[in-house]
């Protein structure tokens, strides 16, 4: 069965502390890892999807990378607005391309 | 605004009750997948149609019921409303079958509650 854990569970980062939120993962043939941020009360927003081991992307403070077990979403100099809830989660080459997400990592980060 | 429009955004009933909700997908996506998500669990993946057909199917309970319609919108109906079953639900789209991962895009999710 495909499964994603997520750590830690919550992180509290003063601004411009930079820290890292790991997603580790089991499936059974990755078609691709995703990364989503979560407002609260509201419906996750796309980040980034990776495909491959080694693999690397950016966007503004965020940064994900991809190894064979596990991701790792990197943010650097964070500010308050990037509180949020990140969530990562797995699509397999089986299946029919359902997402199987972890319980993502409560981050605020305070002024 | 993601494109995928999800009706009613708060709903409150009893239990026992019958509930209807109702998505409209991205334009020019075919696939549409439901999630349920409760305070204490993560995104829970309940059933995914792809242009009208059942394709892939989760945790959903039997009281839950679901079908995507020819314009492509769907509809979640939950039936015999229980306490626990108080949670958001998601609908998410995406444009379906291709090669690669295919991005899902959420609503802005129905909350439910059940007293």
């Amino acid at each position: 069965e495909d499964q994603v854990t997520q750590s830690p569970e919550a992180l509290r980062l003063q601004e411009g502390e930079s820290s890292s939120l790991n997603c580790s993962y089991t499936v059974s043939g990755l078609r691709g890892l995703f990364w989503y941020r979560q407002d609260p009360g509201k419906g996750p927003e796309f980040l980034f999807t990776l495909y491959s081991a080694g693999e690397e992307k950016e966007k503004e403070r965020l940064k994900a990378t991809l190894t064979k077990k596990e991701s790792f979403l990197h943010i650097t100099a964070p500010k308050p607005e990037d509180s949020a809830t990140y969530l990562c989660a797995v699509q397999a080459n089986t299946g029919f391309q359902k997402l199987v997400f972890g319980t993502g990592t409560r981050l605020l980060v305070s002024p | 605004d993601s494109g995928v429009t999800q009706t009613p955004k708060h709903l409150i009933t009893a239990t026992g009750q019958r509930v209807t909700l109702r998505c409209s997908p991205r334009s020019g996506d075919l696939s549409v997948y439901w999630y349920q998500q409760s305070l204490d669990q993560g995104l829970q993946f309940l059933i995914q149609y792809y242009n009208g057909e059942e394709r892939a199917k989760g945790n959903i309970l039997e009281r839950f019921s679901a079908q995507q319609f020819p314009d492509l919108h769907s509809e979640l109906n939950l039936s015999s409303l229980e306490l626990g079953d108080s949670a958001l639900y998601f609908c998410a789209s995406s444009v379906g079958y291709r090669s690669g991962a295919n991005v899902l895009t959420f609503g802005a999710g129905s909350r439910l509650t059940v007293l």
